[in-house]
């Protein structure tokens, strides 16, 4: 069965860096997209980015765009994603999710890491 | 931007009862939307693709519809693990976005 498990989330001070990492079984994992999706406690979802299946595409929310990194790599079947120049609004639990079928819809979703930007 | 607001919000019902969520777009985005479920402390799941295909495993007490700018999400005959939260998104052009939500309570 697909599993998802992401890591790295931790507690960070305000313009510092991050990377989380989203290990992925159950699937052939070179053939999806992947993204990253974020909710801010007792908020909802944030859609953050999307990874293509071969990387060569990547997109992001305006909210991260130019500080946040999508990555992937096929061989140890995991997408990251490099958070820089960290806000106390990033703060949020951070969710992995594969795509369905390369189309844009989530149809597979981690259990969350937290992320939590304070001084 | 694509702007997704849903309506209403909260939604209050009965065990029983047929309930509709609404989702509108800020422009045309022909059938690209999905829904999906949250519970508490959970990660959210998808009900529906492609504005109304069913994914497998999902009850078909639930259904979507819809195209265009304006999109519905109907639960008929609600049972209590029915009781959380519905987001609905956009997928026709970059950014993804996402509803509000609509947090569905028992009455």
């Amino acid at each position: 069965q697909v599993q998802l498990v992401e890591s790295g989330g931790s507690v960070v001070q305000p313009g510092r860096s991050l990377r989380l990492s989203c290990a992925a079984s159950g699937f052939t994992f070179s053939r999806d997209a992947m993204h990253w999706v974020r909710q801010a406690p007792g908020r909802g979802l944030e859609w953050v980015a999307i990874i293509s299946y071969d990387g060569s595409n990547k997109y992001y929310a305006d909210s991260v765009k130019g500080r946040f990194t999508i990555s992937r790599d096929d061989s140890k079947k995991t997408v990251y994603l490099q958070m820089n120049s960290l806000r106390g609004e990033d703060t949020a639990l951070y969710y992995c999710a594969r795509d369905g079928g390369n189309s844009g819809f989530l149809a597979h979703w981690g259990q969350g890491t937290l992320v939590t930007v304070s001084s | 931007d694509i702007q997704m607001t849903q309506s209403p919000s909260p939604l209050s019902a009965s065990v029983g009862d047929r309930v509709t969520i609404t989702c509108r777009a800020s422009q045309s985005i022909p059938g690209w939307l999905a829904w999906y479920q949250q519970k508490p402390g959970k990660a959210p799941k998808l009900l529906i693709y492609k504005a109304s295909s069913l994914e497998s495993g999902v009850p078909s007490r639930f259904s979507g519809s819809g195209s265009g700018t304006e999109f519905t999400l109907t639960i008929s005959g609600l049972q209590p693990d029915d009781f959380a939260s519905y987001y609905c998104q956009q997928y026709n052009s970059y950014p993804y976005t996402f509803g509000q939500g609509t947090k569905l309570e028992i009455k």
